[in-house]
């Protein structure tokens, strides 16, 4: 499995307070990408990297901001947390041939807003 | 906008048996395709990656094809197994670092 660990694993949080989660890889791989899982939606990219302080917007980005300020963590935040961004968020990476090289995901995080 | 599909939704299976999932994009226009196993509660497995100018891929008893022109991929599984029961999802790349993942085809194998 590739070098991926994602924290916390689970989190219940309540409506209106600001969240992170965290990304961390031991790959030095270039691209990270975070992606929510939802029924009924599949997966969704939120936002993605493409080097340090670098990164993009994906389909369900709204609501969600990243920081990427070393190779190795890529930060989603929740700046204000609502009941719609309860789901699955796994973080992913690829890399070192750029975009069309497969992705490796994390094991998740399971957010809870209540 | 690209959109994946893939069917059936979900498919059982008795042991042993050969099967084939399809995985059907809109959008010619790719880099490459991946294959995913999901187990519930769990992240997601990388089976097999085809790049857009291969026609197929193999892993053991795993086969997947891709036809650009038609849009369509294939993932073929020989001799099935119990242990093979998982959601299966295709990814399509399209953009630079933008992928579309379909909904994912649940598999079960009977013993």
């Amino acid at each position: 499995d590739a070098g991926i660990t994602q924290s916390p694993r689970h989190k219940v949080t309540e409506t209106g307070t600001p969240v992170t989660l965290r990304c961390h890889q031991t790959e030095n791989h270039r691209y990270m990408y975070w992606y929510r899982q939802d029924p009924g939606h599949g997966l969704r990219l939120i936002h993605y990297s493409y080097g340090v302080k670098d990164t993009d917007k994906g389909e369900v980005s709204d609501g969600y901001s990243v920081s990427r300020s070393k190779t190795e963590d890529f930060l989603l935040t929740l700046e204000s947390a609502t009941s719609s961004q309860t789901s699955v968020y796994f973080c992913a990476i690829s890399g070192l041939a750029g975009v069309s090289d497969e992705q490796y995901f994390g094991p998740g995080t399971r957010l809870t807003v209540t | 906008k690209q959109e994946v599909t893939q069917i059936p939704a979900a498919l059982s299976v008795p042991e042993g048996e050969n099967l084939v999932l399809n995985c059907s994009f809109t959008d010619s226009a790719i880099y490459n395709l991946q294959w995913f196993r999901q187990d519930p509660g769990k992240g997601l497995t990388s089976l097999l990656l085809i790049q857009s100018s291969q026609r197929e891929q193999t892993s053991g008893r795993l086969n997947a094809s891709l036809d650009k022109s038609s849009g369509r991929s294939t993932l073929y599984i020989a001799a099935s197994q119990p242990g093979d029961s998982a959601t299966y999802l295709c990814a399509v790349y399209t953009n630079a670092g933008k992928s579309t993942f379909g909904d994912g085809t649940t598999l079960t194998v009977k013993p």
